[in-house]
């Protein structure tokens, strides 16, 4: 148990609609990173925050936003869905953002999109 | 941009057979790289992070070296629970915050 956790486990959603994806990072860990994992892409970079501000960018959708909450928790928000967003996401999370620290991931939130 | 590229994609090993995975990697500032293993239906699992050539880290029957282009994980008489997909990754410079930078992984299947 990696001590991150995810929320839900798998949700299943209609092209169009919204949904929000959860985590809570390991205690005492401030950044939060979520990853978007197909099996054509691999696990993607989307975005990180670090202790409530967001810090880097990565191959996020303009239809995607995330924020990091006072108390650490972090939510994904996908909007107008497509068929394509089907996926694996991942939250990790990590001591700082001081560089070389290893992430530790979650166990994911499979979104299906019909 | 930084690039990681892991191959083979996929490998099939008998037990006992010892065998490499490779990495190979183009970023500018490396501030290290990581070995995940992930298993299915679940997040990866941090195993070694190697942070300049010539670098060597081992666990059990695995071990990670690190070269200026390239990293391999050798698996010394694999048994079938070290089946899984193992991913690369590398961590750059501050712009990037610090995000891992995933390669698509390898898929390794052993069998009894």
């Amino acid at each position: 148990d990696s001590g991150v956790t995810q929320t839900p486990k798998h949700l299943i959603t209609a092209t169009g609609q919204r949904v929000t994806l959860r985590c809570s990072p390991r205690s005492g860990d401030l950044s939060v990173y979520w990853y978007q994992q197909s099996l054509d892409q691999g696990l993607q970079f989307l975005i990180q925050y670090y202790n409530g501000e967001e810090r880097a960018k990565g191959n996020i959708l303009e239809r995607f936003s995330a924020q990091q909450f006072p108390d650490l928790h972090s939510e994904l928000n996908l909007s107008s869905l497509e068929l394509g967003d089907s996926a694996l996401y991942f939250c990790a999370s990590s001591v700082g953002t001081a560089g070389d620290e290893k992430l530790f991931f979650g166990s994911g939130t499979q979104l299906s999109v019909l | 941009e930084d690039q990681v590229t892991q191959s083979p994609e996929a490998l099939r090993l008998q037990e006992g057979e010892s065998s490499s995975l490779n990495c190979s990697y183009t970023v500018s500032g490396l501030r290290g790289l990581f070995w995940y293993r992930q298993d299915p239906g679940k997040g990866p699992e941090f195993l070694f992070t190697l942070y300049s050539a010539g670098e060597e880290k081992e666990k059990e029957r695995l071990k990670a070296t690190l070269t200026k282009k390239e990293s391999f994980l050798h698996i010394t008489a694999p048994k079938p629970e070290d089946s899984a997909t193992y991913l690369c990754a590398v961590q750059a410079g501050s712009n990037s915050g610090y995000a891992l930078n995933f390669g698509k992984g390898t898929s390794l299947l052993v069998t009894p």
